[in-house]
């Protein structure tokens, strides 16, 4: 039982280039989420998907999009990276949206140059 | 914006007790208050949540002020391995968690 696991670990790309962001899950969760984490902050949310076949923007969505491919998949796409999206980026799921317990993936961490 | 206030961070010596506290002044009648810390260089991981009660597990305590307006999180016994950001956060309307920048952690052996 792996739990949340994302791909890649390190990236690093310049300026205008695009990369997707992988995340999947072995629990059965109806909910996933996607955020990210600067250095000495909090987690800020950039898309979530209450369910399969949803998704929603959350506090930082400019510059990402999302695909909910199946239940257990939850991609994020930066089609044109910008230094500012420098940042650890990190999947989460839970059961459904409420109260349950998020469970997060280790993070990617991404360099844009 | 986080809807609690925690301190940037503490220090407490291995095996005594740590009490890390959490106001949120704003929350209403609805909204749970959430434990989760963050070990260096790994994802966030679940503690504790409540809404009134005092609640216990296996990794720690939360006790709720009466009026909800604040909340302890009692660490019974640290350990080295305890040494890791805490954040104390709230739902919003549709239960997405709001965090703040938490409380850094540091165990003195």
């Amino acid at each position: 039982n792996a739990g949340v696991t994302q791909t890649p670990k390190f990236q690093v790309l310049k300026t205008g280039q695009s990369m997707t962001l992988q995340c999947a899950q072995d629990m059965n969760h109806n909910s996933m989420y996607w955020y990210r984490q600067d250095p000495g902050m909090g987690l800020r949310l950039i898309y979530y998907s209450a369910s399969e076949g949803t998704t929603d923007k959350g506090e930082v969505p400019n510059g990402y999009n999302v695909s909910r491919l199946n239940k257990r998949e939850f991609s994020l796409r930066l089609e044109s990276a910008a230094p500012s999206q420098t940042s650890v980026y990190f999947c989460a799921s839970r059961m459904r949206a409420g109260v349950e317990t998020q469970y997060f993936g280790p993070g990617t961490r991404l360099l844009v140059l | 914006d986080a809807k609690t206030t925690q301190p940037n961070s503490m220090e407490s010596n291995e095996e005594e007790p740590v009490h890390l506290p959490c106001n949120h002044s704003t929350i209403s009648g609805t909204d749970y208050i959430h434990w989760y810390r963050q070990l260096p260089s790994q994802g966030p991981e679940y503690v504790i949540h409540g809404l009134t009660s005092n609640v216990n597990n296996r990794m720690a305590s939360l006790a709720i002020a009466e009026d909800r307006k604040s909340s302890t999180l009692i660490l019974h016994r640290a350990t080295l391995r305890d040494a890791a950001v805490y954040y104390c956060i709230l739902g919003d309307s549709n239960y997405q968690l709001i965090w703040g920048a938490g409380t850094k952690l540091i165990i003195k052996p």
